[in-house]
Order: C-alpha cells, then structure tokens, then sequence
C-alpha cells in the first residue's frame, strides 16, 4: 500500500535522551514536513525538507534535527536541548507543487518524557 | 504572519442535521486552502483542497468554499452521521508550509 509510516507510534524518554522519530514514505513526494502537536494548540512546523540533502528550519526547530539522505525517509531526532519534548508528531508529504500541492500525513508518533 | 481561526472550537449536535464549520484567515495572499478530519490519537486525513483561484470544491456530503477577499473558509457537511465525529482542522499555504488552525471538536449524537 502506498503511504506515509511513522514509527514508533509512542515512544518514552527520559529526560537527557536522544530520540529519533522515523517517517518513511513509498508516495514518490519530493517535499517532506514535520509537526508537532499538543492539546489546544494548531499544528506548527518543527522542519521541512524539498528535496533530498535538503532542509529548512520551520517555527520551532530549537531541539530538534533531521536529515534527508533518501527521497523515502525522514527522521527527526528530539535531542536533550528540547525543553518540552512531550508532544504528538505527525510528519506529512506533498503531492505537487508547492503552491498547488495537497498535504497528507502519517498516523503520528506520540512521545512522552518520564 | 498568517493567523488561521477557527470557530466555533467544539460543537455538538443530534444526527441528521446540515452544519457549517468556519475558518478564517488574516491574509488573503493565500495559494491553497485545504480541510483535515482527525480522529483522536490519529494523524490527519485530507479531505478537500481548494485552491485560490476556486471558490468551492465538493466530496460526498461535504462541500467546503472559499472567499479569499474576506479571508473566509467554510465546510458544509450535509446530513450528518456519527461517524463524523471529529476534529476539523483548515490549513492554509500562504508561503513554505501551511498554516493551521486549532480545529473544530464535532460531535454527532444519534
């Protein structure tokens, strides 16, 4: 089946740990995001990346880094620096361009610090 | 910077019933607009794209519209069913990513 995989679908950390988040997709879309997501707020734009060996800082990129090594995959690691990891993280593809394209997203990998 | 609003934050009501979800936005220089359902603990699921140059896109029972100059967005939802139950989020892309709103809690009650 064609779509986006995240894992691990929840995941505990103590405090001081490195994480990483994996994001694999098979929809052949170049442009990859990841958000983060806690109760009442909107989603907002941890990185995105356009192309491969390619990314951009988004609004709340403190704590937070990714690399892009393959078109399929796009792993985010919360790093100790992050002073609030505890959050719902979804991580979304773009199906054409960037001013035309539609958004889709995995099913979320939810982190909680112990 | 864009701000993306979304009223009202939670609604309830009996199945059966046509509803309106709103969403505005504070700059009409938007390229897209698109509507999300998210079921809880789940990621979003896209269910219609509306771009600038639209004023409405239909899917099944929902239609969704779009006034740019007003900086307005609405998702009609016919007949609902409580299978609709869930949170509504709009998005728009005015620059390198989109923008979101908080979303709108629906709940359908047979």
């Amino acid at each position: 089946d064609g779509g986006i995989t995240q894992s691990p679908k929840y995941l505990f950390r103590k405090e001081g740990q490195n994480v990483t988040l994996s994001c694999e997709q098979n929809l052949n879309h170049d442009a990859m995001y990841w958000y983060r997501q806690d109760p009442g707020q909107g989603l907002r734009l941890i990185y995105y990346s356009q192309i491969v060996n390619d990314f951009q800082k988004g609004d709340i990129a403190e704590g937070y880094s990714v690399s892009r090594e393959k078109k399929e995959s796009f792993p985010l690691t919360v790093t100790s620096a992050q002073k609030n990891p505890t959050a719902f993280y979804l991580c979304a593809t773009l199906k054409g361009g960037q001013r035309t394209g539609e958004l889709f997203f995995g099913e979320g990998s939810r982190l909680t610090v112990l | 910077k864009q701000e993306v609003t979304q009223i009202p934050a939670a609604l309830s009501v009996p199945e059966g019933e046509n509803l309106v979800l709103n969403c505005s936005f504070t700059d009409s220089a938007i390229y897209n607009l698109q509507w999300f359902r998210q079921d809880p603990g789940k990621g979003l699921t896209s269910l219609l794209l509306i771009q600038s140059s639209q004023r409405e896109q239909t899917s099944g029972r929902l239609n969704a519209s779009l006034d740019k100059s007003s900086g307005r967005s609405t998702l009609y939802i016919a007949a609902s069913q409580p299978g609709d139950s869930a949170t509504y989020l709009c998005a728009v892309t005015s620059g390198y990513a989109l923008n979101f709103g908080k979303g709108t809690s629906l709940l359908v009650t047979p």
